[in-house]
This record gives C-alpha cells, sequence and structure tokens, in this order.
C-alpha cells in the first residue's frame, strides 16, 4: 500500500466550477500535508499546507482534513483554465523529514 | 532570485557516463533535500541533509548515487555508470525545520 493515494484523473470541470481534488494516507503518524501544482515539464509549486482537522482557506483554494478517515482533499472554486494541471498531494510522517507524494491528480478546466 | 536554484536544466547522457547536478537551496533554509519525478509519477524521495549531515537516504537509492552538501549551502547529486532507468527529472528543494519543502525548476536526464 502506498503512502499517498491520489486517483490521478483525468478531472475535467468547466470553467467557473468547483473542483475537487481527494487524498488518502496510510500512516496514521502523518501530522502534516501538502497540495502541490505541477504545471508540465515544470517543477512543483506549494498551493497549500495543512496541520489540523477542519478546513483551510486561501483566495480560491481550500484543503480540508480529516485525520479519522485518513483524508485530505482540496476544493478550487471558480475554477480557471489557468488552472489545468496535475496537483500532488503530499504528507510527512510525525518525526519525518521528508515528504511522501502521491502520483498526482491531472486537472483540466474546460473554457 | 531568491528560489533553489538547479543546474543544468537539461543533461544528455551516454550510458555508462557519470554526471553531476548541482543545488542552490534557498539561502536561510537549512534543509536540502533530493527527489526523482518519472513522468506519471509523484516526486520519489532520494536523500535529505540538514545543514552539512546528510541524514537520510532512500532504501531504493543505488550505490551509484551519491549527493553531498559541503559547506551546508550548495548540494551536488553525482550518478555513476548511468543507466537508462536513470532518466528522470531530478529535483531539488529546500525548506526550514519542519516548514513546506520549495522545489528548484529540476534537471531534466536522458541516459541514451
Amino acid at each position: 500500500q502506498k503512502e499517498v493515494e491520489q486517483n490521478s484523473g483525468p478531472l475535467s470541470v468547466p470553467e467557473g466550477a468547483i473542483a475537487s481534488l481527494n487524498c488518502t494516507y496510510s500512516d496514521r503518524g502523518s501530522q502534516s500535508f501538502f497540495w502541490y501544482r505541477q504545471y508540465s515539464g515544470k517543477s512543483p509549486e506549494l498551493i497549500m499546507s495543512i496541520y489540523s482537522n477542519g478546513d483551510k482557506e486561501d483566495g480560491r483554494f481550500t484543503a480540508q482534513l480529516n485525520k479519522a478517515s485518513q483524508y485530505v482533499s482540496l476544493l478550487i472554486r471558480d475554477s480557471q483554465p489557468s488552472d489545468s494541471a496535475t496537483y500532488l498531494c503530499a504528507a510527512r510522517q510525525t518525526g519525518a523529514n521528508n515528504l511522501f507524494f502521491g502520483t498526482g491528480t491531472r486537472l483540466t478546466v474546460i473554457p | 532570485d531568491t528560489g533553489v536554484s538547479q543546474d543544468p536544466r537539461h543533461k544528455i547522457t551516454k550510458r555508462g557516463q557519470n554526471v553531476t547536478f548541482r543545488c542552490d537551496p534557498i539561502s536561510e533554509h537549512n534543509r536540502l533535500y533530493w527527489y526523482r519525478q518519472t513522468l506519471g509519477q509523484g516526486p520519489e524521495f532520494l536523500t535529505y541533509f540538514q545543514n552539512e549531515a546528510q541524514l537520510e537516504k532512500s532504501r531504493l537509492l543505488s550505490d551509484r548515487f551519491s549527493a553531498e552538501r559541503p559547506k551546508g549551502s550548495f548540494s551536488t547529486l553525482e550518478i555513476q555508470r548511468t543507466e537508462q532507468g536513470d532518466s528522470a527529472m531530478y529535483l531539488c528543494a529546500s525548506s526550514l525545520t519542519d516548514s513546506p519543502l520549495h522545489f528548484g525548476n529540476g534537471t531534466r536526464l536522458t541516459v541514451t
């Protein structure tokens, strides 16, 4: 079982809609969670970090964490074509130094 | 530019040759990471430094791979006797203790 799992997609949403990206993790000791956006041929770019249960909002992005269900999600409101990218979920276990990444979900926003 | 810098951006080499990549982290960051990413996959952890000390290496890391961070600033990743399976994007990232990782633009290696 992989440490972090994501649906690889592709996920297509129309412009202006809400895109919902999901991630599960296997290690209950994971404490820190991150969403990165990666455009084709580019390096990952940090979008959000979340450390405690509940929602965290930043502009059009909302990260949600449910440690009991070992589930992390990212909502993108008012999706724009420029949001089209691969979204990587990452987790850091307690006391660990590296991040474990999922395989990423490819999102396409259709104009 | 105060971001993570990697050099070169692209490297094409023949199988069996040695290659070396360089990473300059964000200056105040004490942690430096190397990851490898292949098409359709997420970044895979290779190794990690805190200051000049290499504290962790992936069990998957072949002994053909070696990394250094001699003065706790820039780092180099060397691959000896390259194989076609080494073709990938090599990503460097840096951070402060327990803060998010910030990635460089990567070095794309092609082994022919």
